[in-house]
């Protein structure tokens, strides 16, 4: 089983729908949580960052973690087609000092359709 | 900001032949990632620095690959000799360990090893 698991898709939504995107994972030393957004050809933009459980919101973008689950949301309301893309969580433990590497879901291709 | 600096963005190059790869991260970072990402295994950690110094080499996947950080503002990840397996994107991320543990990525190099 790998550390963190995320549908690939693609899912295709019409414009304006709510879309949720989730992931869980397996390792309850994660306490880090990001969503970043990946376009064609790009590198991964951050999009969401949360630590621990609970809700964060940004503009249209909402990030729900669930640590009892290990299970982590991205909702996207009134999405548009520039936020079709390949949208990947990421997590990191906690650690003593210096920095941790992120680890990676595979990411789900989103489709927003006009 | 000019953001993480990758360079060459792309490169091909034959089977036993050496690649360097490089990066210039955010001024004022400490922290340095480098990572690859495929299709069959998404995006994965291969190595990470701290105040220059390597701390987790751990993905690395054989002695063909090396990565150094001589100062704060330059790194090079180098395959020597490449095969066509290492055919990937390879991107580059920095952070401030200071703060949280949101990383900004570079543009990515894509490697294509005939």
């Amino acid at each position: 089983q790998k550390e963190v698991e995320q549908d690939p898709g693609p899912l295709s939504v019409p414009e304006g729908a709510i879309v949720s995107l989730n992931c869980t994972y397996s390792n309850s030393a994660f306490q880090y949580f990001m969503w970043y957004r990946q376009y064609s050809r790009k590198g991964p933009e951050l999009l969401m960052y949360t630590y621990s459980s609970g809700n964060k919101e940004d503009g249209r973008f909402t990030a729900q973690v669930d640590k009892s689950s290990k299970y982590i949301s991205l909702f996207i309301r009134d999405s548009q087609p520039s936020d079709s893309a390949t949208y990947l969580c990421a997590m990191a433990r906690r650690s003593g000092g210096g920095a941790d590497g992120l680890t990676f879901g595979k990411g789900t291709h989103l489709i927003i359709q006009p | 900001d000019a953001g993480v600096i990758q360079s060459p963005r792309h490169e091909v190059t034959e089977m036993g032949q050496e690649v360097t790869l490089r990066c210039k991260p955010i001024s004022g970072h400490n922290s340095l990632f480098w990572y690859r990402q495929t299709m069959m295994r998404g995006l994965e950690l291969l190595i990470y620095f701290n105040n220059n110094v390597p701390i987790d080499d751990s993905g690395m996947p054989e002695d063909r690959f090396s990565a150094k950080m001589p100062n704060a503002s330059f790194s090079t990840l180098k395959i020597q000799p490449s095969e066509p397996r290492d055919s990937a994107v390879y991107f580059c991320a920095s952070r401030f360990s200071g703060r949280a543990r949101e990383q900004f990525f570079g543009p990515g190099t894509r490697l294509t090893v005939l």
